[in-house]
């Protein structure tokens, strides 16, 4: 089944603790963004990738870093420098400019 | 001023019930639009798109107001099933470009 795969589902992180959340993607798409959904806020958009070896930083990128070695691989680390990190965190991929987005199941990601 | 804004309800409606939700966009450069539904704590998943003829799913129908730059959701005979956060999707014509509202929760009550 082509989709969209984010590990893991719930992750703690201990203060001054870099974390990695994992997204793969099999649907070939090759533009990739990472949000960020607070309780009864929208998604805010962190880092987003159009090709390989290239991303961009979104509207609040501080405290988090991305790569893209793969077309199917865009792994967020959430750095010690992201003081508020708590926060559900969505992985989601387009085909093309002015299609849908597709979203992975999110990673819940608290502070221990 | 939020580039996308919905009412956050939450809407409180009986089975079988019609309910209608709107959301607003500022920027008049948007070409696409979209409602997406989310249940808690999971990812949003598309309900449908919406294009400025009007386009209707079964039980849903979306509209597009460009003049006006609203786009509306129409739910009838409501389901217990449809309870769940609706969120209004605005992008523009570049990749990097969506726009999300905070989503409006509705509750169907048996």
């Amino acid at each position: 089944d082509g989709g969209i795969t984010q590990s893991p589902k719930y992750l703690f992180r201990k203060e001054g603790q870099n974390v990695t959340l994992s997204c793969e993607q099999n649907l070939n798409h090759d533009a990739m963004y990472w949000y960020r959904q607070d309780p009864g806020q929208g998604l805010r958009l962190i880092y987003y990738s159009q090709i390989v070896n290239d991303f961009q930083k979104g509207d609040i990128a501080e405290g988090y870093s991305v790569s893209r070695e793969k077309k199917e691989s865009f792994p967020l680390t959430v750095t010690s420098a992201q003081k508020n990190p708590t926060a559900f965190y969505l992985c989601a991929t387009q085909g093309s400019a002015n299609e849908k987005l597709f979203f992975g199941s999110g990673t819940q990601l608290s502070v221990l | 001023r939020k580039e996308v804004e919905q009412d956050p309800g939450p809407f409180n409606v009986p089975e079988g019930a019609t309910v209608a939700f709107n959301c607003t966009y500022s920027n008049s450069a948007s070409q696409s639009f979209f409602w997406y539904r989310q249940d808690c704590r999971k990812e949003p998943k598309l309900l449908m798109s919406v294009y400025s003829s009007g386009n209707e799913d079964g039980r849903f129908t979306a509209q597009l107001n460009r003049a006006s730059q609203y786009i509306s959701l129409l739910i009838r005979d409501s389901k217990l099933s449809d309870s769940a956060t609706y969120l209004c999707v605005v992008g523009t014509y570049n990749f990097n470009k969506f726009y999300f509202g905070s989503g409006t929760k509705l509750n169907v009550k048996p």
